[in-house]
Protein backbone atom coordinates (compact mmCIF):
# COMPACT_ATOMS: atom_id res chain seq x y z
CA UNK A 1 0.00 0.00 0.00
CA UNK A 2 1.47 3.24 -0.90
CA UNK A 3 2.56 5.02 1.95
CA UNK A 4 3.09 9.42 2.90
CA UNK A 5 4.86 9.28 6.30
CA UNK A 6 5.14 12.97 7.95
CA UNK A 7 7.43 12.34 10.95
CA UNK A 8 5.66 14.22 13.77
CA UNK A 9 1.73 14.37 14.51
CA UNK A 10 2.33 17.42 16.67
CA UNK A 11 5.10 19.37 17.44
CA UNK A 12 5.30 22.88 19.34
CA UNK A 13 7.62 25.38 19.03
CA UNK A 14 8.74 28.68 20.19
CA UNK A 15 8.80 32.16 18.10
CA UNK A 16 12.16 32.16 16.07
CA UNK A 17 12.94 28.74 16.28
CA UNK A 18 14.19 27.10 13.47
CA UNK A 19 11.84 24.39 12.48
CA UNK A 20 11.86 21.54 10.30
CA UNK A 21 9.05 19.49 9.27
CA UNK A 22 9.86 15.93 7.61
CA UNK A 23 7.83 14.18 4.29
CA UNK A 24 9.20 10.68 3.38
CA UNK A 25 7.13 9.01 0.22
CA UNK A 26 8.22 5.22 -0.55
CA UNK A 27 6.24 4.99 -3.63
CA UNK A 28 9.38 6.75 -6.01
CA UNK A 29 7.17 9.44 -6.94
CA UNK A 30 8.64 12.36 -8.73
CA UNK A 31 6.26 15.33 -6.81
CA UNK A 32 6.11 16.01 -3.82
CA UNK A 33 3.96 19.07 -2.42
CA UNK A 34 3.70 21.18 1.09
CA UNK A 35 0.10 22.61 1.79
CA UNK A 36 -1.19 24.28 4.91
CA UNK A 37 -4.32 24.31 6.20
CA UNK A 38 -6.59 26.53 8.02
CA UNK A 39 -10.20 26.99 9.27
CA UNK A 40 -12.13 28.42 6.48
CA UNK A 41 -9.24 28.56 3.93
CA UNK A 42 -8.74 25.40 2.84
CA UNK A 43 -5.35 23.62 1.98
CA UNK A 44 -3.10 26.07 0.47
CA UNK A 45 -0.23 25.28 -1.76
CA UNK A 46 2.82 26.17 0.14
CA UNK A 47 5.82 24.35 -2.32
CA UNK A 48 6.39 21.81 -4.41
CA UNK A 49 9.27 19.77 -5.89
CA UNK A 50 8.87 17.78 -9.30
CA UNK A 51 12.34 16.66 -9.02
CA UNK A 52 15.50 16.15 -6.41
CA UNK A 53 16.99 19.13 -5.98
CA UNK A 54 14.16 21.05 -7.74
CA UNK A 55 11.57 23.60 -6.17
CA UNK A 56 8.38 25.90 -7.25
CA UNK A 57 6.82 28.15 -5.29
CA UNK A 58 3.53 27.55 -4.93
CA UNK A 59 0.64 30.54 -3.63
CA UNK A 60 1.81 30.97 -0.13
CA UNK A 61 5.78 30.65 0.02
CA UNK A 62 6.23 33.33 2.21
CA UNK A 63 8.14 32.68 5.42
CA UNK A 64 9.34 29.32 4.43
CA UNK A 65 11.71 27.20 2.20
CA UNK A 66 12.09 23.39 1.44
CA UNK A 67 14.79 21.10 0.45
CA UNK A 68 14.65 18.09 -1.82
CA UNK A 69 17.94 15.96 -1.59
CA UNK A 70 16.36 12.65 -1.82
CA UNK A 71 13.66 11.64 -4.13
CA UNK A 72 11.62 10.07 -1.09
CA UNK A 73 12.27 12.58 0.62
CA UNK A 74 10.90 16.41 1.19
CA UNK A 75 11.33 19.07 3.87
CA UNK A 76 9.10 22.11 4.76
CA UNK A 77 11.50 24.49 6.79
CA UNK A 78 10.33 27.44 8.84
CA UNK A 79 13.61 29.35 8.87
CA UNK A 80 11.53 31.67 11.76
CA UNK A 81 8.94 29.98 13.10
CA UNK A 82 5.82 32.62 14.20
CA UNK A 83 2.64 32.25 15.63
CA UNK A 84 0.56 32.98 12.20
CA UNK A 85 3.01 29.97 10.70
CA UNK A 86 0.28 27.74 13.71
CA UNK A 87 -1.15 25.55 11.27
CA UNK A 88 -1.97 21.91 10.15
CA UNK A 89 0.70 21.35 7.56
CA UNK A 90 0.06 18.40 4.61
CA UNK A 91 2.57 16.95 2.46
CA UNK A 92 1.46 14.62 -0.85
CA UNK A 93 2.99 12.77 -3.02
CA UNK A 94 2.02 11.82 -6.98
CA UNK A 95 3.95 10.06 -10.22
CA UNK A 96 5.46 11.53 -12.63
CA UNK A 97 2.31 11.65 -15.01
CA UNK A 98 0.97 14.62 -12.91
CA UNK A 99 -2.49 15.44 -14.87
CA UNK A 100 -3.34 11.59 -14.32
CA UNK A 101 -2.19 10.73 -11.43
CA UNK A 102 -3.81 11.19 -7.81
CA UNK A 103 -2.16 12.44 -4.74
CA UNK A 104 -1.49 10.74 -1.64
CA UNK A 105 -1.39 12.64 1.33
CA UNK A 106 0.20 11.94 4.69
CA UNK A 107 -2.19 12.83 7.65
CA UNK A 108 -0.49 15.82 8.83
CA UNK A 109 1.71 17.48 11.31
CA UNK A 110 0.00 20.18 13.70
CA UNK A 111 2.30 23.20 14.61
CA UNK A 112 1.71 25.26 17.08
CA UNK A 113 4.21 27.80 17.82
CA UNK A 114 4.17 29.85 20.77
CA UNK B 1 -4.23 29.47 -10.38
CA UNK B 2 -6.73 26.52 -11.06
CA UNK B 3 -10.06 27.22 -9.37
CA UNK B 4 -12.93 25.28 -8.71
CA UNK B 5 -16.25 26.75 -7.16
CA UNK B 6 -18.25 24.50 -5.12
CA UNK B 7 -21.09 25.30 -2.45
CA UNK B 8 -19.65 25.23 1.39
CA UNK B 9 -21.83 22.91 2.46
CA UNK B 10 -25.08 20.07 2.24
CA UNK B 11 -26.43 17.17 3.75
CA UNK B 12 -28.35 14.39 2.96
CA UNK B 13 -30.19 11.44 4.38
CA UNK B 14 -28.55 8.05 5.00
CA UNK B 15 -28.77 5.56 2.28
CA UNK B 16 -29.81 8.13 -0.03
CA UNK B 17 -27.68 9.73 -2.86
CA UNK B 18 -25.23 12.65 -1.85
CA UNK B 19 -25.03 14.53 -5.49
CA UNK B 20 -21.82 17.00 -5.11
CA UNK B 21 -21.24 19.82 -7.81
CA UNK B 22 -18.58 21.67 -8.51
CA UNK B 23 -17.99 24.18 -11.54
CA UNK B 24 -14.57 24.30 -12.90
CA UNK B 25 -15.41 27.13 -15.60
CA UNK B 26 -11.87 27.13 -16.76
CA UNK B 27 -10.79 23.85 -17.31
CA UNK B 28 -8.72 23.85 -20.34
CA UNK B 29 -9.20 20.41 -22.56
CA UNK B 30 -6.57 17.93 -21.16
CA UNK B 31 -6.66 19.05 -17.64
CA UNK B 32 -8.38 16.36 -15.53
CA UNK B 33 -11.19 16.63 -12.89
CA UNK B 34 -9.79 15.01 -9.06
CA UNK B 35 -11.90 14.89 -6.08
CA UNK B 36 -11.18 14.01 -2.74
CA UNK B 37 -12.24 13.29 0.36
CA UNK B 38 -10.79 14.69 3.78
CA UNK B 39 -12.22 13.21 7.32
CA UNK B 40 -11.89 15.10 10.62
CA UNK B 41 -7.93 14.87 11.76
CA UNK B 42 -6.71 12.77 8.52
CA UNK B 43 -4.76 13.85 5.34
CA UNK B 44 -7.18 13.98 2.26
CA UNK B 45 -8.00 10.79 0.64
CA UNK B 46 -8.31 10.58 -3.57
CA UNK B 47 -11.78 9.19 -4.68
CA UNK B 48 -12.02 9.70 -8.26
CA UNK B 49 -10.60 11.40 -11.53
CA UNK B 50 -11.84 11.73 -14.84
CA UNK B 51 -10.96 13.96 -18.48
CA UNK B 52 -13.81 13.47 -20.18
CA UNK B 53 -16.08 10.50 -20.20
CA UNK B 54 -18.16 9.47 -16.89
CA UNK B 55 -16.39 7.48 -14.20
CA UNK B 56 -17.30 5.04 -11.47
CA UNK B 57 -15.27 3.12 -9.02
CA UNK B 58 -16.47 1.24 -5.71
CA UNK B 59 -16.28 4.42 -4.12
CA UNK B 60 -18.71 7.00 -6.38
CA UNK B 61 -19.46 7.82 -9.71
CA UNK B 62 -18.21 11.05 -11.15
CA UNK B 63 -20.19 12.83 -14.14
CA UNK B 64 -18.34 15.30 -15.73
CA UNK B 65 -20.87 18.04 -18.26
CA UNK B 66 -19.98 17.82 -21.92
CA UNK B 67 -18.60 21.32 -22.28
CA UNK B 68 -16.41 19.93 -19.12
CA UNK B 69 -17.59 23.15 -17.19
CA UNK B 70 -18.42 21.25 -14.66
CA UNK B 71 -18.77 17.88 -12.92
CA UNK B 72 -21.05 16.17 -9.86
CA UNK B 73 -19.60 13.62 -7.38
CA UNK B 74 -22.16 11.33 -6.73
CA UNK B 75 -22.17 8.45 -3.22
CA UNK B 76 -24.69 6.31 -4.37
CA UNK B 77 -26.06 5.29 -0.89
CA UNK B 78 -24.35 8.04 1.73
CA UNK B 79 -24.02 6.37 5.36
CA UNK B 80 -22.56 8.03 8.36
CA UNK B 81 -19.02 7.49 7.81
CA UNK B 82 -18.93 9.57 4.88
CA UNK B 83 -19.48 13.00 6.47
CA UNK B 84 -16.44 14.72 5.75
CA UNK B 85 -14.87 18.01 3.42
CA UNK B 86 -14.76 16.96 -0.18
CA UNK B 87 -12.33 18.82 -2.89
CA UNK B 88 -13.03 19.40 -6.53
CA UNK B 89 -9.87 20.19 -8.12
CA UNK B 90 -8.29 20.27 -11.35
CA UNK B 91 -4.39 20.23 -12.08
CA UNK B 92 -3.71 24.10 -13.27
CA UNK B 93 -1.66 25.33 -16.38
CA UNK B 94 1.88 24.98 -13.67
CA UNK B 95 0.32 21.78 -12.47
CA UNK B 96 -0.15 23.93 -8.80
CA UNK B 97 -2.83 21.18 -7.77
CA UNK B 98 -4.90 24.40 -6.21
CA UNK B 99 -7.72 23.13 -3.50
CA UNK B 100 -10.09 25.66 -2.80
CA UNK B 101 -12.24 25.35 0.54
CA UNK B 102 -14.32 22.28 -0.43
CA UNK B 103 -17.88 21.39 0.07
CA UNK B 104 -18.82 19.68 3.71
CA UNK B 105 -21.23 17.06 3.50
CA UNK B 106 -23.51 16.26 6.45
CA UNK B 107 -24.65 12.70 6.69
CA UNK B 108 -28.09 12.99 8.59
CA UNK B 109 -29.34 9.54 10.35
Amino acid sequence: DVKVTQSSRYLVKRTGEKVFLECVQDMDHENMFWYRQDPGLGLRLIYFSYDVKMKEKGDIPEGYSVSREKKERFSLILESASTNQTSMYLCASTSGQIYNSPLHFGNGTRLTVT
Amino acid sequence: DAKTTQPPSMDCAEGRAANLPCNHSTISGNEYVYWYRQIHSQGPQYIIHGLKNNETNEMASLIITEDRKSSTLILPHATLRDTAVYYCIYTGANSKLTFGKGITLSVRP
